[in-house]
């Protein structure tokens, strides 16, 4: 059985970075048929897709989010990891990593639905 | 970015009763990018519903799928108490991730 387990900080200052792992067990991350990817989900409210990573290191990134957000991917652990920059108190929430299966269409790489996820790990951004 | 509605807000219903929830979108999507999940208090989401129809592995046939277009609707034949919850449908046809819609929020009544 497939999980994915985030580990990380739990409380981050304001303008620093906040740095998420997510570890994969019960299956490969190397897998050709999925990408991984992080969703958040501030207190109290609805879900945020982040960005996702392929194990080759190709990524998609939420556009408003874009210039803050980077992924990253180790075959060699079986992780993947998010890196948020200046972060705010906006960007307290709790973070998820999923797999997702995808497809290419004439718009590109889509991730079509999220069927594995952790269980979440809430990050509050506070002095 | 395509921007998914869901209604109503909050469902009263007692158990036994049928749920039916809308997600509507601002822009035509495609059904195969049209999923559903459901999501209980201090729990991840859990999928239920993909290619707008489909019942992912271990969903009772008591929750279906169904629509196209712009208009996908979510259907609870008969809620059982472990049903309450809140559903969330997500669209990701025309970029990677999609987007989420707000969530309808199934209680009992």
């Amino acid at each position: 059985q497939l999980q994915l387990q985030e580990s990380g900080p739990g409380l981050v200052k304001p303008s620093e970075t906040l740095s998420l792992t997510c570890s994969v067990s019960g299956g490969s991350i190397s897998s050709s048929t999925y990408y991984w990817g992080w969703i958040r989900q501030p207190p109290g409210k609805g879900l945020e897709w982040i960005g996702s990573i392929y194990y080759s290191g190709s990524t998609y990134y939420k556009s408003s989010l874009k210039s803050r957000v980077t992924i990253s991917v180790d075959t060699s652990k079986n992780q993947f990891s998010l890196k948020l920059s200046s972060v705010t108190a906006a960007d307290t929430a709790v973070y998820y990593c999923a797999r997702s299966p995808f497809s290419v269409t004439i718009f590109g790489v889509v991730t079509r639905y999220f069927d594995y996820w952790g269980q979440g790990t809430l990050v509050t951004v506070s002095s | 970015e395509i921007v998914l509605t869901q209604s109503p807000g909050t469902l009263s219903l007692s158990p036994g009763e049928r749920a039916t929830l809308s997600c509507r979108a601002s822009q035509s999507v495609s059904s195969s990018y049209l999923a559903w999940y459901q999501q209980k208090p201090g729990q991840a989401p859990r999928l239920l519903i993909y290619g707008a129809s489909s019942r992912a592995t271990g969903i009772p046939d008591r929750f279906s799928g169904s629509g196209s277009g712009t208009d996908f609707t979510l259907t609870i034949s008969r809620l059982e108490p472990e049903d309450f919850a809140v559903y969330y449908c997500q669209q990701s046809g025309s970029s990677p991730g999609g987007t989420f819609g707000q969530g309808t929020k199934v209680e009992i009544k």
